[in-house]
Protein backbone atom coordinates (compact mmCIF):
# COMPACT_ATOMS: atom_id res chain seq x y z
CA UNK A 1 0.00 0.00 0.00
CA UNK A 2 1.08 3.13 -0.72
CA UNK A 3 -0.38 5.38 1.02
CA UNK A 4 -3.78 7.69 0.30
CA UNK A 5 -4.34 8.39 -3.04
CA UNK A 6 -6.89 10.83 -4.40
CA UNK A 7 -8.83 10.75 -7.99
CA UNK A 8 -8.46 12.90 -9.63
CA UNK A 9 -5.84 15.20 -9.22
CA UNK A 10 -7.00 18.01 -11.33
CA UNK A 11 -10.59 18.93 -12.02
CA UNK A 12 -11.89 22.23 -13.90
CA UNK A 13 -15.87 22.38 -14.03
CA UNK A 14 -17.84 25.30 -14.68
CA UNK A 15 -20.02 26.76 -12.55
CA UNK A 16 -23.54 25.09 -11.60
CA UNK A 17 -22.18 21.63 -12.58
CA UNK A 18 -21.68 18.64 -10.24
CA UNK A 19 -18.07 17.56 -9.11
CA UNK A 20 -17.63 13.93 -7.82
CA UNK A 21 -13.96 13.04 -5.58
CA UNK A 22 -12.82 10.01 -4.41
CA UNK A 23 -10.40 8.97 -1.62
CA UNK A 24 -8.73 5.93 -0.90
CA UNK A 25 -6.90 5.20 2.75
CA UNK A 26 -4.52 2.98 3.84
CA UNK A 27 -5.83 0.05 3.57
CA UNK A 28 -6.10 -0.87 7.51
CA UNK A 29 -7.29 2.50 8.85
CA UNK A 30 -11.11 2.80 9.91
CA UNK A 31 -10.99 6.97 10.16
CA UNK A 32 -10.95 9.09 6.90
CA UNK A 33 -11.00 12.88 7.02
CA UNK A 34 -11.98 15.57 4.58
CA UNK A 35 -9.83 19.00 4.46
CA UNK A 36 -10.44 22.27 2.46
CA UNK A 37 -7.36 24.13 1.43
CA UNK A 38 -7.11 27.21 -0.67
CA UNK A 39 -4.24 29.55 -1.29
CA UNK A 40 -2.01 30.99 1.67
CA UNK A 41 -4.43 28.93 4.27
CA UNK A 42 -4.17 26.20 5.85
CA UNK A 43 -6.27 23.02 5.83
CA UNK A 44 -9.82 23.42 7.23
CA UNK A 45 -11.55 20.47 8.57
CA UNK A 46 -14.73 19.48 6.52
CA UNK A 47 -16.00 15.82 7.73
CA UNK A 48 -14.50 12.74 8.93
CA UNK A 49 -15.73 9.25 9.12
CA UNK A 50 -15.15 6.35 11.56
CA UNK A 51 -15.85 3.32 9.71
CA UNK A 52 -18.89 3.65 7.60
CA UNK A 53 -20.12 6.62 9.94
CA UNK A 54 -19.59 9.97 9.22
CA UNK A 55 -19.40 11.82 12.92
CA UNK A 56 -18.79 15.37 12.63
CA UNK A 57 -19.33 18.02 9.83
CA UNK A 58 -18.07 21.82 9.79
CA UNK A 59 -20.38 24.67 9.47
CA UNK A 60 -17.92 24.79 6.27
CA UNK A 61 -19.91 21.56 4.74
CA UNK A 62 -22.80 23.53 3.42
CA UNK A 63 -25.74 21.55 2.28
CA UNK A 64 -24.60 21.20 -1.36
CA UNK A 65 -21.54 19.06 -0.03
CA UNK A 66 -21.90 15.45 0.52
CA UNK A 67 -19.71 12.63 1.89
CA UNK A 68 -19.96 9.42 1.77
CA UNK A 69 -18.07 6.14 2.95
CA UNK A 70 -20.51 3.14 2.01
CA UNK A 71 -18.27 0.57 3.57
CA UNK A 72 -16.24 1.85 5.31
CA UNK A 73 -12.98 1.81 2.88
CA UNK A 74 -12.83 4.61 0.25
CA UNK A 75 -15.24 7.95 0.52
CA UNK A 76 -16.39 10.39 -1.95
CA UNK A 77 -17.10 14.03 -1.61
CA UNK A 78 -19.48 15.40 -3.98
CA UNK A 79 -20.23 19.22 -4.44
CA UNK A 80 -23.17 20.15 -5.94
CA UNK A 81 -24.49 23.55 -8.33
CA UNK A 82 -20.78 24.60 -8.06
CA UNK A 83 -19.72 28.23 -7.04
CA UNK A 84 -16.66 29.45 -7.82
CA UNK A 85 -15.76 29.75 -4.23
CA UNK A 86 -15.64 26.13 -4.48
CA UNK A 87 -11.90 26.26 -5.85
CA UNK A 88 -9.78 24.94 -3.73
CA UNK A 89 -7.39 21.67 -3.06
CA UNK A 90 -9.40 18.85 -1.47
CA UNK A 91 -7.54 17.02 0.72
CA UNK A 92 -8.40 13.64 2.17
CA UNK A 93 -6.42 11.97 5.23
CA UNK A 94 -6.42 8.70 7.13
CA UNK A 95 -5.42 7.36 10.29
CA UNK A 96 -5.59 4.01 12.35
CA UNK A 97 -7.96 4.94 15.34
CA UNK A 98 -8.71 8.11 16.71
CA UNK A 99 -7.83 9.51 19.91
CA UNK A 100 -5.19 13.29 20.05
CA UNK A 101 -2.03 10.77 19.32
CA UNK A 102 -3.27 9.17 16.09
CA UNK A 103 -0.95 10.31 13.24
CA UNK A 104 -3.52 11.01 9.97
CA UNK A 105 -1.45 10.31 6.71
CA UNK A 106 -2.95 12.71 3.77
CA UNK A 107 -3.44 12.29 0.14
CA UNK A 108 -1.71 14.99 -1.86
CA UNK A 109 -5.40 16.54 -3.08
CA UNK A 110 -7.62 17.25 -5.70
CA UNK A 111 -7.24 20.96 -7.02
CA UNK A 112 -10.76 21.62 -8.15
CA UNK A 113 -11.21 25.15 -10.37
CA UNK A 114 -14.50 26.31 -10.98
CA UNK A 115 -15.15 28.54 -14.01
CA UNK B 1 -12.80 28.57 20.01
CA UNK B 2 -9.39 26.32 19.14
CA UNK B 3 -7.06 27.54 17.00
CA UNK B 4 -2.97 27.81 15.82
CA UNK B 5 -1.57 30.98 15.16
CA UNK B 6 1.95 30.80 13.28
CA UNK B 7 4.60 33.35 12.06
CA UNK B 8 3.57 34.52 8.71
CA UNK B 9 6.08 33.79 5.91
CA UNK B 10 7.77 33.28 3.79
CA UNK B 11 10.99 33.11 5.55
CA UNK B 12 14.36 33.21 3.74
CA UNK B 13 17.52 32.03 5.38
CA UNK B 14 20.70 30.93 4.09
CA UNK B 15 22.11 27.65 4.17
CA UNK B 16 23.56 26.48 7.73
CA UNK B 17 21.23 29.17 9.51
CA UNK B 18 19.42 28.49 12.25
CA UNK B 19 15.45 28.63 12.17
CA UNK B 20 12.58 29.15 14.47
CA UNK B 21 8.92 29.04 13.30
CA UNK B 22 6.97 30.49 16.33
CA UNK B 23 3.45 28.89 17.11
CA UNK B 24 1.00 29.23 19.68
CA UNK B 25 -2.59 27.36 20.07
CA UNK B 26 -5.42 27.90 22.24
CA UNK B 27 -7.61 25.11 23.43
CA UNK B 28 -9.68 24.32 26.14
CA UNK B 29 -7.36 21.51 27.83
CA UNK B 30 -4.29 19.75 26.46
CA UNK B 31 -4.35 18.68 22.82
CA UNK B 32 -1.73 16.83 21.07
CA UNK B 33 0.92 19.15 18.53
CA UNK B 34 1.62 18.78 15.48
CA UNK B 35 4.29 20.18 12.76
CA UNK B 36 3.56 19.15 9.02
CA UNK B 37 5.28 19.78 5.96
CA UNK B 38 4.55 20.07 2.74
CA UNK B 39 7.30 19.93 0.05
CA UNK B 40 6.91 21.41 -3.60
CA UNK B 41 3.87 18.86 -5.58
CA UNK B 42 3.63 16.50 -2.40
CA UNK B 43 1.13 15.79 -0.13
CA UNK B 44 1.43 17.06 3.93
CA UNK B 45 4.12 15.16 5.93
CA UNK B 46 3.39 14.89 9.71
CA UNK B 47 7.25 16.13 10.75
CA UNK B 48 6.99 15.31 14.44
CA UNK B 49 4.76 15.66 17.09
CA UNK B 50 4.12 16.01 20.68
CA UNK B 51 1.39 14.62 22.92
CA UNK B 52 1.82 16.01 26.16
CA UNK B 53 3.36 19.05 28.25
CA UNK B 54 7.21 19.16 27.96
CA UNK B 55 7.46 16.40 25.35
CA UNK B 56 10.06 17.39 22.99
CA UNK B 57 9.28 15.70 19.23
CA UNK B 58 11.90 15.86 16.73
CA UNK B 59 12.88 14.51 13.08
CA UNK B 60 15.37 15.46 10.41
CA UNK B 61 17.31 17.68 12.46
CA UNK B 62 13.69 19.94 13.40
CA UNK B 63 12.48 19.63 17.00
CA UNK B 64 9.88 21.47 18.64
CA UNK B 65 9.07 21.41 22.62
CA UNK B 66 5.44 21.36 23.87
CA UNK B 67 4.86 24.43 26.28
CA UNK B 68 1.99 24.43 27.99
CA UNK B 69 2.82 27.33 30.46
CA UNK B 70 3.20 29.67 27.16
CA UNK B 71 0.66 27.40 25.37
CA UNK B 72 3.53 27.23 22.60
CA UNK B 73 5.38 24.78 20.27
CA UNK B 74 7.64 26.18 18.22
CA UNK B 75 9.54 24.82 15.56
CA UNK B 76 13.95 24.80 15.40
CA UNK B 77 16.26 23.45 13.56
CA UNK B 78 20.17 23.87 13.99
CA UNK B 79 21.00 24.41 10.07
CA UNK B 80 18.60 24.55 7.50
CA UNK B 81 19.33 23.31 4.09
CA UNK B 82 18.12 24.10 0.84
CA UNK B 83 16.12 20.83 0.82
CA UNK B 84 14.30 22.23 3.89
CA UNK B 85 12.76 24.55 1.61
CA UNK B 86 8.46 24.17 1.88
CA UNK B 87 5.79 24.88 4.05
CA UNK B 88 5.57 24.40 6.92
CA UNK B 89 2.23 24.14 9.36
CA UNK B 90 2.11 23.66 12.89
CA UNK B 91 -1.49 22.03 14.06
CA UNK B 92 -2.87 20.45 17.39
CA UNK B 93 -5.85 17.59 17.41
CA UNK B 94 -8.22 18.14 19.69
CA UNK B 95 -11.08 15.93 19.66
CA UNK B 96 -10.23 13.84 17.00
CA UNK B 97 -10.08 17.05 14.54
CA UNK B 98 -6.78 18.52 13.03
CA UNK B 99 -6.82 22.18 13.27
CA UNK B 100 -4.25 23.68 10.74
CA UNK B 101 -2.39 27.72 11.05
CA UNK B 102 -1.92 29.18 8.34
CA UNK B 103 1.58 27.71 7.15
CA UNK B 104 4.80 29.16 7.16
CA UNK B 105 6.67 28.86 3.61
CA UNK B 106 10.43 28.35 4.05
CA UNK B 107 13.08 29.74 1.45
CA UNK B 108 16.91 28.43 1.72
CA UNK B 109 19.34 30.15 -0.39
CA UNK B 110 22.20 27.91 -1.21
Amino acid sequence: DTGVSQDPRHKITKRGQNVTFRCDPISEHNRLYWYRQTLGQGPEFLTYFQNEAQLEKSRLLSDRFSAERPKGSFSTLEIQRTEQGDSAMYLCASSFGGGGRAEAFFGQGTRLTVV
Amino acid sequence: GDSVTQMEGPVTLSEEAFLTINCTYTATGYPSLFWYVQYPGEGLQLLLKATKADDKGSNKGFEATYRKETTSFHLEKGSVQVSDSAVYFCAQNRDDKIIFGKGTRLHILP
